[in-house]
């Protein structure tokens, strides 16, 4: 079945490190991948896309991911964790050309140390 | 880009009743989707909505607790009926928006409490 997987519900990094949110997808054909960030008691917000073309995408607040289709992974990266990136994150892909809806992963939980 | 209007932002209902949660979109869209937030869970699609036909139901939905109404390439409508404590989600309408800036838009989402 084609499906979205987000690796770690909760993930906590210090102010300043590496954040790595991991996902990764099982389709038949290479998709549309998402992914979006949810602060508490507000709605989704996209931090980036890929559908085409260069497949490390940059997104807002300095997120990037890379579309590696040997692996089947998307993950999302931040050189430097900073606090307000606390939050729900979701990846999410529209898995196959009939299939026009989006499949969301999960979720992953960032905390953010001080 | 389009633009979803969705009503209402919140409410509490008793047990047993019926809501209707309505999306307005700005530009007619072939596909309206219907998606369900638990507390502290992901997105779980309920139900695909074209003009002109009957929704199409995700496993472990029915149309009888969750119907839809799909008037016209601008508007929809998800009904949340016999309700029950375990209703109590965040309900978001989303549509796929053109090929310029590709994505997808989601309303503001509604957030039902079922006491």
């Amino acid at each position: 079945a084609q499906s979205v997987t987000q690796l770690g519900s909760h993930v906590s990094v210090s102010e300043g490190a590496l954040v790595l949110l991991r996902c990764n997808y099982s389709s038949s054909v290479p998709p549309y991948l998402f992914w979006y960030v949810q602060y508490p008691n507000q709605g989704l917000q996209l931090l980036l896309k890929y559908t085409t073309g260069a497949t490390l995408v940059k997104g807002i607040n300095g997120f990037e991911a890379e579309f590696k289709k040997s692996e089947t992974s998307f993950h999302l990266t931040k050189p430097s964790a900073h606090m307000s990136d606390a939050a729900e994150y979701f990846c999410a892909a529209r898995l196959s050309g009939s299939a026009r809806q989006l499949t969301f992963g999960s979720g992953t939980q960032l905390t953010v140390l001080p | 880009s389009a633009v979803i209007s969705q009503k209402p932002s919140r409410d509490i209902c008793q047990r047993g009743t019926s809501l209707t949660i309505q999306c307005q979109v700005d530009s007619q869209v072939t596909m309206m989707f219907w998606y369900r937030q638990q507390p502290g869970q992901s997105l779980t699609l309920i139900a695909t909505a074209n003009q002109g036909s009957e929704a199409t139901y995700e496993s472990g939905f029915v149309i009888d607790k969750f119907p839809i109404s799909r008037p016209n390439l601008t508007f929809s409508t998800l009904t949340v009926s016999n309700m029950s404590p375990e209703d109590s989600s965040i309900y978001l309408c989303s549509v796929e928006r053109g090929v310029e800036n590709y994505g997808y838009t989601f309303g503001s989402g509604t957030r039902l409490t079922v006491v």
